[in-house]
């Protein structure tokens, strides 16, 4: 298993530009979740998603899109990206089921800057 | 809302110490309670869980944390810490459905 993938490593945008960061996972997990983090800071849940077709907002969803037409992928789409948004993105799956089915399972992560 | 505080911003130990990591939750039910550690520019790895029954719980790397309930506590020891686990560490404290709320983070910095 390749666990849970994200793509690109790394990318640099200008302000204004739109893009998608790429999140897949080979567990057949129902849950995936898209979170960011800052310096100094913990993740912050951006968006998540409990089945295909199935997505709603976490706790900073403003300037992001997600959609999830089947249960491997979980795209993040950003619109028009702003320096705000310069970041490390991290996609997770879990599960479900609660107890240990909430287990989440991180990607490496993708760098974005946004000038 | 549930909300997960890490006190400790920085911490530093000399190896072969003992540590021990703080971390207070929020959450109106029983929560998921989870550990992780990071390198720099890595992702996040998985050191312990707790979701009921054993409140003594054990991890990886000699890690364990103790739930206590009644300090809505969830702190992470280690007897004797090695100079490879500088990192950053993050208190977690799960929602179900893909929800976590993360703490801050304490960077631990080893001294030889």
């Amino acid at each position: 298993n390749a666990g849970v993938t994200q793509t690109p490593k790394f990318q640099v945008l200008k302000t204004g530009q739109s893009m998608t960061l790429q999140c897949a996972q080979d567990m057949n997990h129902e849950y995936m979740s898209w979170y960011r983090q800052d310096p100094g800071m913990g993740l912050r849940l951006i968006h998540y998603s409990v089945g295909a077709g199935i997505t709603d907002q976490g706790e900073v969803p403003n300037g992001y899109n997600v959609s999830r037409s089947t249960t491997e992928d979980f795209p993040l789409r950003l619109l028009s990206a702003a320096p705000s948004q310069t970041s490390v993105y991290f996609c997770a799956s879990s599960r479900g089921g609660g107890d240990v089915g909430d287990t989440q399972y991180f990607g490496p992560g993708t760098r974005l800057t946004v000038l | 809302a549930q909300s997960v505080t890490q006190p400790d911003i920085h911490i530093t130990v000399s190896e072969g110490a003992s540590l021990e990591l703080r971390c207070n939750y929020s959450y109106g039910a029983t929560p998921y309670l989870f550990w992780y550690v990071q390198s720099p520019g890595q992702g996040l790895q998985l050191l312990l869980k707790y979701f009921s029954g054993d409140t003594l719980v054990q991890g990886i790397k000699g890690f364990e944390a103790e739930f206590k309930r009644s300090q809505s506590s969830f702190n992470l020891r280690k007897p004797s810490v090695h100079w490879s686990d500088a990192a950053e560490y993050f208190c977690a404290v799960g929602a179900g459905a893909g929800k976590s709320t993360f703490g801050d983070g304490t960077t631990l910095t080893v001294k030889p």
